[in-house]
């Protein structure tokens, strides 16, 4: 089965570049989407589609996704940006990654 | 506004049964695909089975042959029975609209907040 390797945990400095990777063989060929779940919370969904944000989404949320690496990068990482985050592909059956915690310092 | 309650969650016993129940208001869920998505306490989220708006579905292996999901579309909700459960099962339990992304695949856009399921003797 298809399977997506993320960092347990991702630090960013406030106000700085937060990148989160997320693993798995030609990812390329899948579109990854990505959740974040605060404590206590349902997940949201902050990009699908590789590189779309819902609407609601701040721009500071932006994705990528080439090789066997996508990624969801951060910009200017603000305390309320703290959680754990998540990416998905899905074909007949849906695959989560095991999720990354961003602690924002 | 479209809303998603989850209910039915409770403590049973290795063995047992449960029927989890998801109330959709804001939109019918004949319309949409849907899914059910669980968090072991700690842990990550495990995709558990989905339903196309068109009736056919999917389960993650690990619930193959145990679970069972539908729709009461008269109702408005979604279910997921639960049979032979385990306390590996033990997690909240999240149904969530199940939106097809271009060019492919699908992602869950609206989530309800859980029921817990706990099995434990």
């Amino acid at each position: 089965s298809y399977e997506l390797t993320q960092p347990l945990s991702v630090s960013v400095a406030l106000g700085q570049t937060a990148t989160i990777s997320c693993g798995g063989n030609n990812i390329q060929s899948y579109n990854v989407h990505w959740y974040q779940q605060k404590p206590g919370q349902a997940p949201v969904v902050v990009i699908y589609s590789d590189n779309k944000r819902p609407s609601g989404i701040p721009e500071r949320f932006s994705g990528s996704n080439s090789g066997n690496t996508a990624t969801l990068t951060i910009s200017g990482a603000q305390a309320g940006d703290e959680a754990d985050y998540y990416c998905q592909v899905s074909d007949l059956r849906t695959v989560f990654g095991g999720g990354t915690k961003l602690t924002v310092l | 506004e479209v809303r998603l309650v989850e209910s039915g969650g409770g403590l049973i016993r290795p063995g047992g049964s449960l029927r989890l129940s998801c109330a959709a208001s804001g939109f019918n869920v004949s319309t949409r695909h849907m899914s059910w998505v669980r968090q072991a306490p700690g842990k990550g989220l495990e995709w558990v089975s989905f339903i196309y708006k068109g009736g056919t579905s999917y389960y993650a292996d690990s619930v193959k042959g145990r679970f069972t999901i539908s729709r009461d579309i008269p109702k408005n909700t979604l279910y997921l029975q639960m049979d032979i459960l385990r306390v590996e099962d033990t997690a909240m339990y999240y149904c969530a609209i199940y939106v097809y992304a271009e060019p492919s695949g699908y992602y869950h856009d609206y989530w309800g907040q859980g029921t817990l399921v706990t099995v434990s003797s």
